[in-house]
């Protein structure tokens, strides 16, 4: 089984400018989580889709926003950058969320730098 | 009321020496706490987790120790190798906004073990 894959891996942008990443969930995964890691601290919840619906946000503005698609993958939108948005964007899957979804499975990242 | 307090923040071991790190948080409606092992580069890894009704877990070199009253927990690496040497996270999950389970995670330890 392949793990969670991201995409891309790395990311230059300019303050101001939209930016979107992308994420494929393991296998059989209908759970997908967004976690922003600022460098020297730990992630910090974004979303949370299960089964193409929003079921949790985290204390993030409304320029954060994202999806799940019929096959599970997901992508997270982020408008208007900010220098402050420079961090590695983190996708989890996990199967439900309820009995046995506490086991996140993370991704490599996607790794975002604003000018 | 949602911090996972994280200490400490670098630790150097000795091959072959026991790493402690340890974690304390404040909500009480926490109720998973895994422990998340991260190489550069590379997204967290589930390493080992518990739930509050048990005081101990242990797998191979690995045992969480778990404090409910005190709201403490903690990792023990025994007989650590310099392959152990990552960053690692705390994490604790509750309730977001809507329907969905979080984590809450630590700010992570830098641990080096010396060959």
């Amino acid at each position: 089984d392949t793990g969670v894959t991201q995409s891309p891996t790395h990311l230059i942008k300019t303050r101001g400018q939209q930016v979107t990443l992308r994420c494929s969930p393991i296998s059989g995964h209908k759970s997908v989580s967004w976690y922003q890691q600022v460098l020297g601290q730990g992630p910090q919840f974004i979303f949370q889709y299960y089964e193409k619906e929003e079921r949790g946000r985290g204390n993030f503005p409304d320029r954060f926003s994202a999806r799940q698609f019929p096959n599970y993958s997901s992508e997270l939108n982020v408008n208007a950058l900010l220098l402050g948005d420079s961090a590695l964007y983190l996708c989890a899957s996990s199967l439900d969320p309820g009995a046995g979804g506490e086991k996140l499975f993370f991704g490599s990242g996607t790794q975002l730098s604003v000018l | 009321q949602q911090q996972v307090k994280q200490s400490p923040q670098s630790l150097i071991v000795q091959k072959g020496g026991i790493s402690i790190i340890n974690c304390a948080y404040e909500n009480t409606a926490f109720d998973y706490f895994p422990w998340y092992q991260q190489f550069p580069g590379k997204g967290p890894a589930l390493l080992i987790a518990i739930r509050p009704d048990v005081s101990e877990k242990k797998e191979g070199r690995f045992t969480i120790s778990f404090n409910k009253s005190a709201k403490q927990f903690s990792l023990h690496i025994m007989d650590s190798q310099p392959g152990d040497s990552a960053t690692y996270f705390c994490a604790a999950r509750g309730q977001s906004s809507g329907s969905a389970r979080q984590l809450t995670f630590g700010s992570g330890t830098q641990l080096t073990v010396l060959p």
